[in-house]
């Protein structure tokens, strides 16, 4: 079975600072990552995905994310965030093989503050 | 706007009672997933549909069933329902229902059960 864990609830930082939001997972087969983010009200938007090759991802908006097999995380980054940056990004592992599950972690709330 | 759309926006019902939500999948897309986010289970996916045919199924109670039609559009059915339903109801598209897709989320259904 897969898991993930993400390690901050809350993370709350000023404006034009880095960020870095953590993410472990854990699998017993090869897995597919994902980090979505929700701005209020709305459905879930994909930022990046790692599914073979280079470790280090990029995705929209500036973000980032490094895949440490060794450490099984997968951590998102951005070198300056923006007040817009305020939102719930989840972590999300997918198996690539037998029946389709994408398990999610409980998500982390970005705080931008000016 | 992901170009999946799903009505109704809000539902409020009482418990006992039956809901039907509806998802129109992005032009072209062949699979539709549902997903429901809770406070207390966080997101969870339910359910997954390709070209009609159920390929993969989640943490769906027995009490949730779910079709795919063949003008693709896809309904999630909740009866008897319970005070602990009441939860954002998304639902998904990609192109191929395949490991590496990208999923695209509508912005949900917000069900309330009173």
């Amino acid at each position: 079975a897969q898991s993930v864990t993400q390690l901050d609830s809350q993370v709350p930082v000023f404006e034009e600072a880095p960020v870095e939001l953590r993410c472990n997972y854990s699998s017993s087969v090869s897995v597919y990552l994902f980090w979505y983010v929700q701005y209020p009200n709305q459905g879930l938007q994909l930022l990046l995905k790692y599914l073979s090759g280079s470790t280090l991802v990029k995705g929209i908006n500036g973000f980032e994310a490094e895949f440490n097999k060794s450490q099984t995380s997968f951590h998102l980054r951005k070198p300056s965030v923006h007040i817009s940056d305020t939102a719930e990004y989840f972590c999300a592992v997918r198996k690539n093989t037998g029946g389709f599950k994408t398990i999610f972690g409980a998500g982390t709330r970005l705080f931008v503050k000016a | 706007d992901s170009g999946v759309t799903q009505t109704p926006k809000h539902l409020i019902t009482a418990t006992g009672q039956r809901v039907t939500l509806r998802c129109s999948p992005r032009s072209g897309d062949l699979s539709v997933y549902w997903y429901q986010q809770s406070l207390d289970q966080g997101l969870q996916f339910l359910i997954q549909y390709y070209n009609g045919e159920e390929r993969a199924k989640g943490n769906i109670l027995e009490r949730f069933s779910a079709q795919q039609f063949p003008d693709l559009h896809s309904e999630l059915n909740l009866s008897s329902l319970e005070l602990g339903d009441s939860a954002l109801y998304f639902c998904a598209s990609s192109a191929s229902g395949g490991f590496t897709d990208t999923q695209y989320f509508g912005p949900g259904t917000r069900l309330t059960v009173l």
